[in-house]
């Protein structure tokens, strides 16, 4: 079975400087997509970034990057130029490509404060 | 962009009472998922459904929980008799098919069951 492990609940930075935020995950699987989803205090659950296993470039979207290292099983997001509105809890998520039904498997979150 | 619709947004019920969660996922779509995500924790993988069946379901999901695409556009959770524990938000979720990987939520149906 695969798990998905968020080991920092909370973390905080100041505004217009960078964050990291770590995700590890097991599986035995060789191909599968990765994923961080944000959710603000409405609750909304917001894709903000995907990754495809069987791609060695890093994933970028504006200020949101990752590091994915295949080996380590290790998925870990960053936010450059925080802003006031990344405030939110953040999930890192596994899917694997194998299975038809898309199922996403979460981790517990990390509750990012972005401060003024 | 096409968004995926829950109604309602809030519904309080009372322990041992049947609920309906409504979903209307985007058109063109033809997987279906319902997650839950109890206050504070994680989101938690409830069921996925596909051509008129239930394609995969967790632990989670015992006989007090079924679902129904009764009419080609809404995608409803049943569950059949409440418990104080099944109070969470449960998101309802789609995406278009195989190949296509993003998955589009709702907003959520916060339950609170007293």
């Amino acid at each position: 079975a695969q798990t998905v492990t968020q080991s920092q609940p909370e973390m905080s930075v100041q505004e217009a400087e960078t964050v990291t935020l770590s995700c590890t995950y097991d599986t035995s699987e060789s191909n599968y997509y990765l994923f961080w989803y944000k959710q603000p205090p409405s609750r909304q659950m917001i894709l903000v970034i995907r990754q495809e296993a069987y791609k060695q470039q890093n994933a970028t979207e504006n200020r949101f990057s990752v590091n994915f290292q295949k080996a380590a099983k290790s998925f870990s997001l960053k936010i450059s130029d925080s802003q006031l509105g990344d405030t939110a809890m953040y999930f890192c998520a596994f899917m694997k490509v194998s299975s038809n039904t898309g199922k996403l498997i979460f981790g517990q979150g990390t509750t990012l404060q972005v401060k003024p | 962009e096409p968004e995926v619709t829950q109604t309602p947004s809030h519904q309080v019920t009372q322990m041992g009472q049947e609920v309906i969660l409504r979903c209307v996922p985007i058109s063109n779509h033809l997987y279906f998922y319902w997650y839950r995500q109890i206050l504070g924790q994680k989101v938690e993988f409830l069921v996925s459904f596909y051509n008129n069946e239930i394609s995969e379901k967790s632990e989670i999901f015992d006989d007090q929980f079924s679902v129904e695409r009764p009419d080609g556009s809404n995608f409803t959770l049943k569950i059949r008799s409440t418990k104080l524990e099944d109070s969470a938000m449960y998101f309802c979720a789609s995406r278009t098919g195989t190949g296509n990987e993003k998955l589009f939520f709702g907003s959520g149906t916060q339950l609170s069951v007293l």
